[in-house]
């Protein structure tokens, strides 16, 4: 079936490094790319979108990048904090009523 | 602002007992209700969503079952937990089009 996801199950990152999770999806049919940063112990936050026809999209110390060429996803952190440490997850949106499907998360781990 | 609340935070249960899971939204009217369980170290599944009151889609077979008997209301139950039951449970709202709200989660551990 259809599916998103990540090459790398862990990532660690020197503080005020910039960082940058990658995420391979299937589905080309999906309307958005999503990316939801999960603290221990509590729900998935939302960060950022990226349309599917679009290539790039900025936000605060974020970008998002995507390549549909190769069906590749990225979210790239500038200047990583400690406050930045978290699984990241990347989920698409496809179909009908609103639903996302997850990919499995890359924990990121910025070392002080 | 948009507030879920879900109880219990978490939950020991022996298997074979029954379970009923609570999520109750604020801040919103006739929203999306999906029902997501997330296993330890894993990504989050879809178990179930509802469009409306009394409306509710399974997305996978499985030993759980769903009710939205209110329209902020959204409740997870089993008739018998197995030992594969236990996660993370996790109510989402549809903020917008393409954003999904999480509530803080209940932590199920079955015995």
């Amino acid at each position: 079936g259809e599916s998103v996801g990540l090459h790398l199950p862990t990532l660690s990152v020197q503080e005020g490094d910039n960082s940058i999770i990658n995420c391979a999806y299937s589905n080309s049919a999906s309307d958005y790319f999503i990316w939801y940063k999960q603290e221990s112990g509590k729900g998935p936050q939302f960060i950022i979108d990226i349309r599917s026809n679009m290539d790039k999209r900025q936000g605060q110390r974020v970008t998002v990048l995507l390549n549909k060429t190769v069906k590749h996803l990225s979210l790239q952190i500038a200047a990583t904090q400690p406050g930045d440490s978290a699984v990241y997850f990347c989920a698409d949106l496809s179909g009908g009523y609103q639903k996302v499907t997850f990919g499995t998360g890359t924990k990121l781990q910025v070392i002080p | 602002s948009q507030t879920i609340h879900q109880w219990p935070a978490t939950l020991v249960q022996p298997v074979g007992s029954p379970l009923s899971l609570e999520c109750t939204v604020e801040g919103t009217s006739n929203p999306n209700l999906y029902w997501y369980r997330q296993a330890a170290g894993r990504g989050l599944q879809l178990l179930f969503y509802s469009v409306g009151i009394g409306q509710i889609s399974s997305e996978v077979p499985q030993n759980l079952s769903a009710s939205r008997p209110q329209d902020r209301q959204f409740i997870l139950s089993s008739k018998k937990l197995l030992l594969s039951d236990s996660g993370f449970y996790l109510c989402a709202l549809n903020r917008a089009y393409n954003e999904q709200f999480f509530g803080p989660g209940t932590r199920l551990t079955v015995l």
